[in-house]
């Protein structure tokens, strides 16, 4: 059965900490994950990953996958108030099926 | 406690003809989103319901697209005449408060919707 675990499922920190959020994958005829941030109603897409150890870079956010042992990680550096958000995985599989993680719900504090 | 769940999983339909999505929300979840994924794209919000009531259709196409969430059953995200442009997976997602206030919300594994 298709599965997706991120962890951990909350986090709290305070600003200027690095974070780094795991989601581990099993799904069939894998073809890419996606990171999203949700703040409000509608996930904002961060990254796609389709090859194993190239990390994506924008800004403070960083991520890279591992097909080997199916799994991925998003770093966050120097974390600001503004990264307080559910973060979402969502590995692609067949064609373009998607299935997402229950989330991170990462806390900044001032 | 089922998930979020979503019928049916693969839809093909002929342009022109009506396609009926359906989404059962876990148990104690009264909110409601839809969302639409379009090949090689990321999610775009379409609607947000609560229980009988459509509280932000701002994603919605003008026409031929419809949402409702009855007192009873299952939330329907209904497109009519269906074109190719409409082949897309469609999302659903529940959480149990306002996402604005903090609440988690849960995808359904998502309806794909084929027009031929």
């Amino acid at each position: 059965e298709d599965k997706v675990v991120q962890s951990p499922l909350s986090l709290v920190v305070h600003e200027g900490d690095t974070v780094t959020l795991n989601c581990s994958y099993e799904v069939t005829n894998f073809r890419s994950l996606l990171w999203y941030k949700q703040e409000k109603k509608a996930p904002t897409f961060l990254f796609m990953l389709t090859s194993s150890g190239i990390e994506k870079k924008s800004g403070r956010l960083s991520s890279i996958l591992d097909k080997k042992e199916l799994f991925s990680i998003l770093n966050i550096t120097a974390t600001q108030t503004g990264d307080s958000a559910v973060y979402l995985c969502a590995p692609m599989y067949n064609n373009n099926d998607m299935r997402f993680g229950a989330g991170t719900r990462l806390t900044v504090k001032p | 406690n089922a998930g979020v769940m979503q019928n049916p999983r693969h839809l093909v339909r002929r342009r022109g003809q009506e396609a009926r999505l359906r989404c059962s929300p876990m148990k104690g979840h009264s909110h409601v989103y839809w969302y639409r994924q379009l090949p090689e794209e990321g999610l775009k919000f379409m609607v947000y319901l609560q229980k009988e009531n459509i509280i932000d259709e701002s994603g919605m196409p003008k026409e031929r697209f419809s949402a409702e969430f009855p007192k009873e059953g299952p939330s329907i995200l209904r497109i009519q005449q269906v074109v190719r442009g409409d082949s897309a997976a469609y999302f659903c997602a529940s959480s149990p408060r306002l996402l604005a206030g903090g609440s988690e919300q849960y995808f359904g594994p998502g309806t794909r919707l084929t027009v031929t």
